[in-house]
Formats: C-alpha cells, structure tokens, sequence
C-alpha cells in the first residue's frame, strides 16, 4: 500500500524552513528519501532503517518513528537548490528481509529567491 | 564513471505495437530494478533482478511486460501490443545488493540509482 506524503506542496523563500511527513498504515522496515528535479531521475537523500532513528546531512535531516509508522523529512535554511519534487519510499520487512520500495505520490518544494 | 543509462529517451509508438525499452546499470551493481512513473506521481514498483534471475516479478501490470537480464548486466523491459495506458517514464535503477541478502556489506546503504527514464508515448 502507497505512504502518504504530506504536504502534496509547499513554496517558501529561500532560508525558511520546511517539513514533509510519509505515513504508512505497515510496519515498516525501513524508510527512504528521494529528490527528484524536473525532467531528471530521483536521487537518493537518505535512509532510516527502523529504531527511530534520525539522520541527517547538509541541512537536510529525517527521522522515523516506528511506532507511528511516520518519518519526516526536514529541510532547514531551504536552498534554491532543494526545489523539486520528494518522494518518500517504504520498504515493509519480516525478520529484516527487505522487498521493494513503495513511493508516495510526493512532496513539490519550491525555493523561491 | 558512469551513471545508469536508459534507451531510449523518448519512444513514441502506435497502439498495438511492440516495444523495448534498454537499462545499462552501473558497472558491478548485481541487484537491477524497473519502475513505472506517470506524470504527478511516484515511482511505482514494475520488477526487480538480482544477477540474470527476476527476483520479484510481482508489479509487472499484466502479461503483456515482460522484462529480461540475460547477462547480468543489461537488462531490456519488453511491452507487447501497447496500450494509451501505458504511457509513462519507465524508470531503470541499479544498485550494489539488495538489503537483507547475503553478502550485505556496511557500506551498502541501500541507496538506488536511477537512470533518468524512457519517456513511453503510445499514441
């Protein structure tokens, strides 16, 4: 079953902060963050395996809380660089093996100067 | 240093036709996976090869996608008698192994690298 990302989209001024939130009604095994430009393939932010834990890079960061099934994605001091579209993905695991992502339907930033 | 690399970029075709779409992964990756992206949404899940064999078939619509990776390496999905619906990017990603199988090295994130897509237009 699809996560739900929210907010569907967001647009804020260069330096505010942002946060997406990915909800699924599994229990998860692990959680992935995507970016995806116009035109251009997803690239890979980070994954949080399941022990909520929180990560994070840059000012980019996220963290999973297993419990809730959520992770949220927080984008700090936004860049006009971070615009483009955020999809989390969700990986549903038994006794750690691993099957295939699952996307929400994404997150559309828009960084505006 | 290359990426993963998809052909081609953009197919337009009639109803009712065949066609193939090529992914070359990035060299050494065993694990190969196919998604399907419409306009607004996700990636969604098509299949997934682990070596020449498909692991988990289970996204593939229906009967008439089949997909192959007869070396390992290369891997060609195949659309038979296209269809308006299956117009879509069809989204090629690679990585080192899968999570959760043996070997499962530390410093395998998990991460996938994408191709940037075979825009499909069945007309």
């Amino acid at each position: 079953q699809q996560p739900v990302q929210s907010p569907q989209a967001v647009i804020l001024r260069e330096g505010e902060d942002a946060v997406i939130n990915c909800s699924s009604s599994k229990a998860l095994y692990s959680v992935h963050w995507y970016r995806q430009k116009h035109g251009e393939a997803p690239v890979f932010l980070m994954i949080l395996l399941k022990g909520g834990e929180q990560k994070g890079h840059d000012k980019i960061s996220a963290s999973f809380n297993e419990k809730k099934q959520q992770s949220s994605l927080y984008l700090t001091a936004s860049q006009l660089s971070y615009s483009g579209t955020y999809f989390c993905g969700t990986e549903i695991g038994v006794s750690g093996s691993a099957r295939q992502l699952t996307f929400g339907s994404g997150t559309q930033l828009t960084v505006l100067p | 240093g290359a990426g993963v690399s998809q052909t081609p970029s953009n197919k337009v075709t009639e109803k009712g036709k065949y066609v193939e779409l090529r992914c070359d992964p990035i060299s050494g990756h065993t694990a190969l996976y196919w998604y399907r992206q419409s306009l607004g949404q996700g990636p969604e899940f098509l299949i997934y090869f682990q070596g020449t064999g498909a692991a988990d078939d289970s996204g593939l619509p229906n009967d008439r996608f089949f997909a192959v990776r007869p070396e390992g390496s290369v891997s060609t999905l195949k659309i038979q008698r296209t269809e308006r619906g299956d117009s879509a990017v069809y989204l090629c990603a690679s990585s080192l192994s899968r999570r959760g199988e043996v070997p499962f090295w530390p410093s395998n994130t998990g991460e996938l690298f994408f191709g940037e897509g075979s825009r499909l237009t069945v007309l």
